[in-house]
């Protein structure tokens, strides 16, 4: 099984760096995606890590440490179009993914 | 648009009606899944599609029904529904291929109230 926890809502302001953890616990550890979901709107790729270390795309990094079953998502020069919840999504051997709840991220001006 | 189409957008149905949902991707990709979403809780992983074969069912209720009638089209066949059941369902598909860094791609969901 598996067991993916995530804080659940946090607020920053516009041209700050945000930082989102996720920690999990799992069977089969086959990578851990990052997803961004606007309301009512599909979930998007963000990232992906399936090796410990750090991947960067333009503002947004992500993080992974195997052994300790956590990553975090660090968003920089924030804007409001980040407004959005965040999830982190674990990967077993069969290919399926697990989500967490989510982390909805609120940019204020 | 994703590559992952979803209809309808929205449904509201009474606990008697019957009604389908339908997902339908155009990316070459071999497995499909529904999922639900409800307010404060993570993704439901409902049912898994692989290579147009039901690989999964994670306990879901049988008023639920999938069909999968080939590997560019998803259906879920909805009957005498209950409240709870209304949320944002989302179908995804990928490529099933180990090893790769392949995701999923969503749909942009059905959001679904029973009344």
């Amino acid at each position: 099984g598996q067991n993916i926890d995530q804080p659940t809502e946090m607020t920053a302001t516009e041209g700050a760096i945000v930082q989102i953890n996720c920690t999990y616990q799992t069977s089969g550890f086959n990578g851990l995606f990052w997803y961004q979901q606007h309301a009512g709107e599909a979930p998007t790729f963000l990232s992906y890590n399936v090796l410990d270390g750090l991947e960067e795309k333009g503002r947004f990094s992500s993080f992974l440490s195997r052994s300790k079953g956590y990553s975090y998502l660090l968003l920089k020069e924030l804007q409001m179009k980040d407004s959005a919840s965040y999830l982190c999504a674990v990967r077993d051997r069969e290919n399926r993914l697990a989500f967490g709840k989510g982390n909805q991220v609120v940019v204020i001006p | 648009e994703t590559g992952v189409t979803q209809t309808p957008r929205h449904l509201v149905m009474g606990m008697t009606n019957k009604k389908s949902l339908k997902c339908e991707q155009h990316l070459g990709h071999n497995a499909m899944y529904w999922y639900k979403q409800s307010a404060k809780k993570p993704l439901e992983l409902m049912f898994v599609y692989s290579l147009e074969e039901r690989v999964e069912n994670n306990s879901v209720p049988s008023r639920f029904s999938p069909e999968c009638p080939n590997s560019s089209h998803l259906f879920l066949h909805l009957h005498t529904l209950q409240p709870e059941d209304s949320a944002l369902y989302l179908c995804a598909s990928s490529h099933q291929r180990q090893g790769a860094d392949y995701g999923y791609t969503f749909g942009s969901g059905t959001r679904l109230t029973v009344v």
